[in-house]
């Protein structure tokens, strides 16, 4: 079955060690998507990718960067996690159009839970 | 500016009807999405209106105004399973907007 795979999906990491979080599809989507949850609230978009066109959001912290080596996969990089940045992760994934834009219908994969301590 | 309100919680017995309402404001609005999301899981797509009106999928039904920046997802014939938070969306050109969920109870 075509997927979003996020690894791990329980990561505890020290305050101010970095860490990077996974994800992969076989969707095959032009558009990659990573989400910040806190617990209790909405998932909140931190940035995605449009084929290799990266779109950070306006408040992101720069703490918070991402790489896409390819097609495939998604690379979530905290380079100095705080206690405030421990939350699922979510990554998604949708299809680009020909048009230029984007399908409405995100996929999200199953989420990497962090622990800061 | 943004704001997005959606009911914090509902509960309903099985078999009933639910309405969520969600109101919206944002710029660049192509449509409203609805999202379901069980305690501990990923969000997962359940309907979408690009136009005024309702949009139909079996028991969950999605209704759209542009014009009142408005929203509903209607559940019908609930069920136990139907206990999740639902999130409206409104998607700016391929980047959604989750307003802050409505956690449904269902009771028996």
């Amino acid at each position: 079955d075509a997927m979003v795979i996020q690894n791990p999906r329980y990561q505890v990491t020290q305050f101010g060690k970095p860490v990077t979080l996974s994800c992969s599809q076989t969707l095959n989507h032009n558009v990659m998507y990573w989400y910040q949850q806190k617990s209790s609230q909405a998932p909140k978009l931190l940035f995605h990718y449009y084929d290799k066109d990266f779109n950070n959001e306006a408040d992101t912290p720069d703490n918070f960067q991402s790489r896409r080596p390819n097609t495939s996969f998604c690379f979530l990089d905290i380079r100095s996690p705080g206690l405030g940045d421990a939350a699922m992760y979510l990554c998604a994934t949708s299809r680009g159009l020909s048009s230029g834009s984007i399908s409405y219908e995100q996929y999200f994969g199953p989420g990497t839970r962090l622990t800061v301590t | 500016g943004q704001s997005l309100e959606q009911p914090s919680e509902v509960t309903a017995v099985e078999g009933a009807i639910v309405q969520i309402n969600c109101t919206y404001q944002t710029s660049g609005f192509y449509g409203l999405s609805w999202y379901q999301q069980h305690d501990g899981g990923a969000p997962t797509f359940l309907s979408y209106n690009a136009l005024d009106g309702l949009e139909e999928t079996g028991r969950f039904s999605s209704f759209l105004s542009r014009s009142d920046s408005y929203g509903y997802l209607l559940l019908q014939e609930l069920q136990m399973k139907d206990s999740a938070s639902y999130f409206c969306a409104p998607n700016q050109g391929g980047k959604l907007i989750f307003g802050q969920g409505t956690e449904l109870s269902v009771k028996p």
